[in-house]
């Protein structure tokens, strides 16, 4: 069965800390991605990685990082959370997207980060 | 222009009635379209895929493909209260293999 685990489902952080959020799949996807989303919003990619080491801005990637030292891990880094990134990040992976390819993204449970 | 556009609703149809979502994309060029269910709090779970025009059935749920049009739809038949969710349309970006697209998601409510 396919899993995404996000190790860390609901977290309060004070303005100004660094905040990782870490997502394992298992299923040897290529593709890795971070959203957030909030009510009216949507989901918003924030970066995503097509391979170990490789990554690339989505379209809120402003106060935040990722890494991906193995093909499993991808991890989310607020540098210095603000109240602003109050959310749910939701973590996912996927194999690379092709015509007819029957490739799709699975999502992790979710992580309710709240910066006070 | 968004590049995935739903209604946000709410649609709010009977129980045992058709629920009817509509979803229109911009990028021509895309090749596979997905919806996803989300129940409040929880992350979304794929239900239907569809890669060529026309319809693709799976037990209550057909979704129907109009690339000339740009537009997916999802009907589910015999609505039930547990259907009562937000359901998300998915595009792949044709500027790169890496990414899917989202709608904002439209709420659906099904009365009892």
């Amino acid at each position: 069965d396919v899993k995404v685990t996000q190790s860390s489902r609901y977290l309060v952080k004070r303005t100004g800390e660094k905040v990782f959020l870490e997502c394992v799949q298992d299923m040897d996807h290529e593709n890795m991605f971070w959203y957030r989303q909030d009510p009216g919003l949507g989901l918003r990619l924030i970066y995503f990685s097509y391979d170990v080491k490789m990554k690339e801005k989505g379209d809120i990637p402003e106060g935040y990082s990722v890494s991906r030292e193995k093909k499993e891990r991808f991890s989310l880094i607020l540098e210095s959370a603000s109240t602003s990134q109050t959310s749910m990040y939701l973590c996912a992976s996927s194999t690379p997207f092709g015509t007819g390819s029957g490739n799709t993204i699975y999502f992790g449970e979710g992580s309710w980060l709240t910066v006070v | 222009q968004k590049e995935v556009e739903q209604n946000s609703g709410p649609l709010s149809v009977p129980e045992g009635a058709i629920a009817s979502l509509n979803c229109t994309y911009s990028d021509r060029g895309s090749q596979s379209f997905f919806w996803y269910r989300q129940y409040s709090g929880k992350s979304p779970e794929l239900i239907m895929s569809i890669y060529s025009n026309g319809d693709k059935e799976d037990g209550r749920f057909t979704a129907q493909l109009n690339k000339a049009s740009q537009y997916v739809s999802l009907l589910i038949r015999d609505s039930q209260p547990s259907d009562s969710a937000t359901y998300l349309c998915a595009v792949n970006g044709v500027d790169s293999s890496y990414k899917l697209i989202f709608g904002s998601g439209t709420r659906l409510l099904v009365r009892p």
